[in-house]
């Protein structure tokens, strides 16, 4: 079983609706982060979470929202989704560096989202 | 600017040849990551390297900190090698991406 995994795969949604993209780790890891990509733009950070209670904004973190349930789930929510946030979201985890650790991030499979 | 640049933008090789991505950066950083996306779009993570050199199979990174540099190559290359190559600058654990290098290697 894949260590990072991310529900749903593939969505379609209309403008306006409120969508949640979930992610789930079983590598133990403190650290989860969301980007999205977008082509000739590359990877930027959304939101990222350095353990349960502490949730930091990313680069480009307006019209999203995020929930750590559990250090396992780091959730992403579109209140409203509009068509420019369309683009391929990804979920990445890693550990939190210290003796014998690195800071090297594991992704999801990522979940392309439509916005119609 | 972008604070991480990565060159060139796309690269096509012959299978067998030798091939060098390069990524330069202008932030502050503790280490310097490469990953790899499959045409699929996974993405794998191949090295982070804070200093000197790795290598894994036919993969090479090195990075230089005084000149904010690093490189990735590649030796005797394949067509499954074939795929976007990113770099990205971070410091614990929060990165900043380039753009990424696509890189199609021909039979």
């Amino acid at each position: 079983d894949a260590d990072v995994t991310q529900t749903p795969r593939n969505r379609i949604t209309k403008t306006g609706k409120r969508i949640m993209l979930e992610c789930s780790q079983t590598k133990g890891h403190d650290r989860m982060y969301w980007y999205r990509q977008d082509p000739g733009l590359g990877l930027r950070l959304i939101y990222y979470s350095f353990d349960v209670k502490d949730i930091n904004k990313g680069e480009i973190s307006d019209g999203y929202s995020v929930s750590r349930q559990a250090q396992a789930k780091f959730s992403l929510s579109l209140e409203s989704a509009i068509p420019n946030q369309t683009a391929l979201y990804f979920c990445a985890t890693s550990d939190s560096g210290g003796r014998g650790r690195t800071y090297e991030q594991y992704f999801g499979p990522g979940t392309r989202l439509t916005v119609t | 600017k972008n604070e991480v640049e990565q060159s060139p933008q796309n690269l096509t090789a012959q299978e067998g040849e030798f091939i060098t991505i390069n990524c330069s950066y202008s932030v502050g950083i503790s280490a310097l990551h490469w990953l790899q996306q499959h045409p699929g779009g996974g993405i794998v993570s191949l090295f982070m390297l804070s200093s000197g050199k790795k290598k894994h199979g036919r993969l090479i990174a090195t990075i230089n900190i005084q000149e904010k540099h690093s490189s990735l190559h590649i030796t005797a290359s394949h067509p499954r090698d074939s795929a976007v190559y990113i770099c990205a600058g971070g410091s614990q654990g929060n990165l900043i991406f380039g753009k990424g290098t696509k890189l199609s290697v021909k039979p």
